[in-house]
């Protein structure tokens, strides 16, 4: 099956400072990536959707300068969280979707990425 | 809204048989999924439906009724393995961007 990376898979990071989640796809080529957050207890939130070559599509309430998307491959997404706070600890999910074939459109997901920001 | 209710936990033995509803509003429905996640990963695939009907993989079945906006998954012959939330998940995009919006999950425990 198609295999999606992040990394890192935690990261601590001081208040202010800012963090970048890369997330790739290692056999297949990924025309769009979300990006999830999930709090501990509860689902997976869609933050973005971000497609090779144009500007990501943000989620109400998610705030793009905070949160920077740049899909700038087809095997290849990255996530900046900018000027972390405490509230932004959370674990941060990729997942992609391939180019063609896909089976039943399946989102390939990453192993996610734990921030915690102290 | 985009409500998609699924129990919050459910507890079933071993060696049976457990099945977790999802019931989601049906207005822009273009299919249903179905993830587990172990506490700390990443959800994995289990199932798609689109269309009415029952889809068998293994020990694992997934069904679909479009017109009443409900779904559930079947899972038989449980193993302590089992014992992880499971996701119910809509494609409500249009013209192909495939966003997914997520149930709160099932959290279920297999008992020896």
């Amino acid at each position: 099956g198609a295999v999606v990376s992040q990394h890192p898979s935690w990261v601590i990071c001081k208040s202010g400072t800012s963090v970048k989640i890369e997330c790739r796809s290692l056999d297949f080529q990924a025309t769009t990536m979300f990006w999830y957050r999930q709090f501990p207890k509860q689902s997976l939130m869609l933050m973005a959707t971000s497609n090779e070559g144009s500007k990501a599509t943000y989620e109400q309430g998610v705030e793009k300068d905070k949160f920077l998307i740049n899909h700038a491959s087809l095997t290849l997404s990255t996530l900046t969280v900018t000027s972390a706070h405490p509230e932004d600890s959370s674990f941060y999910i990729c997942s992609a979707r391939e180019l063609a074939g896909a089976e039943g459109n399946e989102q390939y997901f990453g192993p996610g990425t734990r921030l915690t920001v102290t | 809204g985009q409500n998609i209710d699924q129990p919050t936990e459910m507890t079933a033995t071993e060696g049976a048989i457990v099945q977790i509803n999802c019931t989601y509003q049906t207005s822009g429905f273009n299919g249903l999924f179905w993830y587990q996640q172990h506490a700390g990963e990443a959800p994995t695939f289990l199932s798609y439906n689109v269309l009415d009907g029952l889809e068998e993989k293994g020990r694992f079945s997934s069904f679909l009724s479009r017109s009443k906006g409900y779904s559930y998954l079947l899972l038989k012959e449980l193993q302590m393995k089992d014992s992880a939330s499971y996701l119910c998940a809509v494609d409500y995009s249009g013209a192909g961007s495939y966003q997914l919006t997520f149930g709160k999950g099932t959290k279920l425990s297999v008992i020896p």
